[in-house]
């Protein structure tokens, strides 16, 4: 089993739909949690990090449930600009910030 | 602020012959990762600096890669020989993680180096 799973999709979704990744992880160690947005042919940056109580910026909503080692993120009122990779990304220390990134899911937003 | 620069942008090359990519960090962020990224997924960690020092390298091929991070600031990523397979891009990322228990730091990568092994 993978140690950061996502389902690569492409979703394909209407301007203004709402949708939602998950991305399941295997070490039931792992502490910290974050999404990052890869344009096509960019480099990944931040979108935002999963705090265990859940948080939203915007039109994005994460969450975390420890429980069933997911975490998720919403968009809502999808934009043509939001058209990316978003990649989860899991770290725990074992005396550093081990890092392990998802395969990403493709977002496509149509008009 | 400065970010994370990589160099050179794009590189061909034939296969089992050598390359090399550079990587200067934000200024003040003790880590340093290496990653591929083929296409279609997600970042692939190589190696990992703290500072001076290798703190992961489980991923990394060691019989044809090697890294070096001299005086804890800049790094080299060397492939010798490159074979058909190493065609990616080379990521390189820095944060402000340090030693001990210290977790949750944002990484910030740079542009990356697209490298073609014919």
């Amino acid at each position: 089993r993978k140690e950061v799973e996502q389902d690569p999709g492409p979703f394909n979704v209407p301007e203004g739909a709402t949708v939602a990744f998950n991305c399941t992880y295997s070490n039931s160690a792992s502490q910290s949690f974050f999404w990052y947005r890869q344009d096509c042919r960019k480099e990944p940056k931040l979108l935002m990090s999963v705090y265990s109580s859940g948080n939203e910026d915007g039109r994005f909503t994460a969450q975390l449930n420890r429980a069933s080692q997911y975490i998720s993120l919403l968009i809502r009122d999808s934009k043509l600009s939001d058209s990316a990779t978003y990649l989860c990304v899991v770290t725990h220390s074992g005396g550093y910030q081990k890092v392990t990134f998802g395969t990403g899911t493709k977002l496509q937003v149509i008009p | 602020e400065a970010g994370v620069a990589q160099s050179p942008r794009y590189k061909i090359i034939e296969k089992r012959q050598s390359v090399a990519f550079w990587c200067n960090p934000i200024s003040g962020h003790a880590t340093l990762y290496w990653y591929q990224q083929i296409l279609g997924q997600g970042p692939k960690l190589l190696i990992q600096f703290q500072n001076n020092g290798v703190v992961d390298d489980s991923q990394l091929p060691k019989d044809r890669f090697s890294a070096e991070r001299l005086k804890g600031v800049d790094s080299t990523l060397k492939i010798q020989p490159a074979k058909l397979e190493d065609s990616a891009v080379y990521l390189c990322a820095s944060s402000l993680a340090g030693t001990g228990y210290s977790i949750g730091y944002e990484q910030y990568f740079g542009p990356g180096t697209r490298l073609t092994v014919t």
